[in-house]
């Protein structure tokens, strides 16, 4: 089973201030199989970034991901407080999904 | 506009049996693969298990490996997940989503409670 950690487990930071979320891989990944969730309490989750690098539909070019092999970043700039939210990062590159553990932001 | 809305949670004691269901509409079913995933305060999103659009190929988390079954109705556009033996710690929101083949599940529905406990 591929292993996700992300860091930090927590962020807070200010409006207008860049968010750099990490994901690390116990396994080396291809890039088309690491995605990146936002999940806000009692909402379904969002996709917001898939193939490692791809914004998906509707998704503001304030998010964006990175990352080759077993090293990840989401990255959002300018930030809002309407991007407080748990993020995760997911590989589908085995028969087994993985999620990471999340990192909560705060704003 | 693409939904997905899952049924059938609810609490059960330890040891039961539950089916969740997940009825799809504003897309063609039959062509994508679906998800089932379930959101615990402790563990935050955890994948539960994969079914190939056709039903040929289904995939489980080990911690329900054995215990859980899914699969799809495509005349009914609707996909199930049969639970049993259920643990405490099989507690959680549970959602459905679909995906692009093996790629990442692009929508996905609110969610269905389901305690287990005594």
């Amino acid at each position: 089973e591929v292993v996700l950690t992300q860091s930090p487990a927590t962020l807070s930071l200010s409006p207008g201030e860049t968010a750099a979320l990490s994901c690390g891989a116990s396994h080396t990944l291809r890039d088309t199989y690491l995605a990146w969730y936002q999940h806000k309490p009692g909402l379904a989750p969002r996709l917001l970034i898939y193939g490692a690098s791809t914004r998906a539909t509707g998704v503001p070019d304030r998010f964006s991901g990175r990352g080759s092999g077993t090293d990840f970043t989401l990255t959002i700039s300018k930030l809002d407080p309407e991007d407080s939210a748990v993020y995760y990062c997911l590989q589908s590159g085995t028969s087994t999904y993985t999620f990471g553990q999340g990192t909560k932001l705060e704003i | 506009q693409v939904e997905l809305v899952e049924s059938g949670g609810g609490v059960v004691q330890p040891g039961k049996s539950l089916t969740l269901s997940c009825a799809a509409s504003g897309f063609d079913f039959r062509n994508y693969a679906m998800h089932w995933v379930r959101q615990t305060p402790d563990k935050g999103l955890e994948w539960v298990a994969l079914l190939w659009y056709d039903g040929t190929q289904k995939n489980y988390a080990d911690s329900v490996k054995g215990r859980f079954t899914i699969s799809r109705d495509n005349s009914k556009d609707t996909l199930y997940l049969q639970m049993s033996s259920l643990r405490p710690e099989d507690t959680a929101i549970y959602y459905c989503a679909r995906s692009w083949g093996i790629g990442a599940p692009d929508y996905w529905g609110q969610g269905t409670m389901v305690t287990v406990s005594s």
